[in-house]
């Protein structure tokens, strides 16, 4: 049984190119919420998806947005990266995952490096 | 709002050792708590989760951790430290809609 799976490992971008992060949960999960952490930093969440919707979403502007497609896979986009955007990205999958206490998986994260 | 605050940044023990890694909560509602573990340059593994069944949650490689309401705690104990227990840790409150709140971490360090 695959567990949540990230691609690409490692990506490195210049400062106000776009990146494009991809997800696919854990078989038998249908939501994914992703997550940055900055180097000595918690994970912090961005946003949720659930039903092809975004549900909920982190303290994080506009430049972030995401998908979800009919298969429960995910994509996060970041646009006009910054420097500051330098983090692991993790990706989370849960079942029903608007219930309080879901458990998370998490997959292994891609590093994006901005510079 | 609910937050989590993990006091100490690093902890260092001996091989054998006793570890203590310590979580306090803040929330207005009963919470969901988690701990996870991160080893390097891979992503977050769980180790145990509260959900008020029992005070004292039992978790993979022999950790557990006790909620206390009286103290808002959930710290995570290990009986006997290995060096394969060094890695980052990290304490969670599951909030309204199953999104986490983490702790900034405790680096756990095992001296041979």
């Amino acid at each position: 049984d695959a567990g949540v799976t990230q691609s690409p490992t490692h990506l490195i971008k210049t400062r106000g190119q776009q990146v494009t992060l991809r997800c696919s949960p854990k078989s038998g999960h249908d939501t994914v919420s992703w997550y940055q952490q900055a180097l000595g930093q918690g994970p912090q969440f961005i946003f949720q998806y659930y039903e092809e919707e975004e549900r909920q979403r982190g303290n994080f502007p506009d430049r972030f947005s995401g998908h979800q497609f009919p298969n429960y896979s995910s994509e996060l986009n970041v646009n006009a990266l910054l420097l500051g955007d330098s983090a692991l990205y993790l990706c989370a999958s849960s079942l029903k995952g608007l219930v309080d206490g879901n458990e998370q998986f998490f997959g292994p994260g891609t590093r994006l490096t901005v510079l | 709002a609910q937050s989590v605050t993990q006091l100490g940044s690093h902890v260092s023990v001996s091989e054998g050792a006793l570890v203590l890694l310590r979580c306090n909560y803040s929330s207005s509602v009963p919470p969901y708590l988690f701990w996870y573990v991160q080893y390097p340059n891979q992503g977050l593994q769980l180790l145990l989760k509260y959900t008020s069944a029992a005070t004292l949650v039992k978790g993979i490689n022999g950790c557990e951790a006790e909620f206390k309401k009286s103290e808002t705690s959930f710290h995570l104990t290990k009986p006997s430290a290995h060096m394969s227990d060094a890695a980052e840790y990290f304490c969670a409150v599951s909030v309204k809609g199953g999104k986490l709140i983490f702790g900034q971490g405790t680096e756990l360090s095992v001296k041979p």
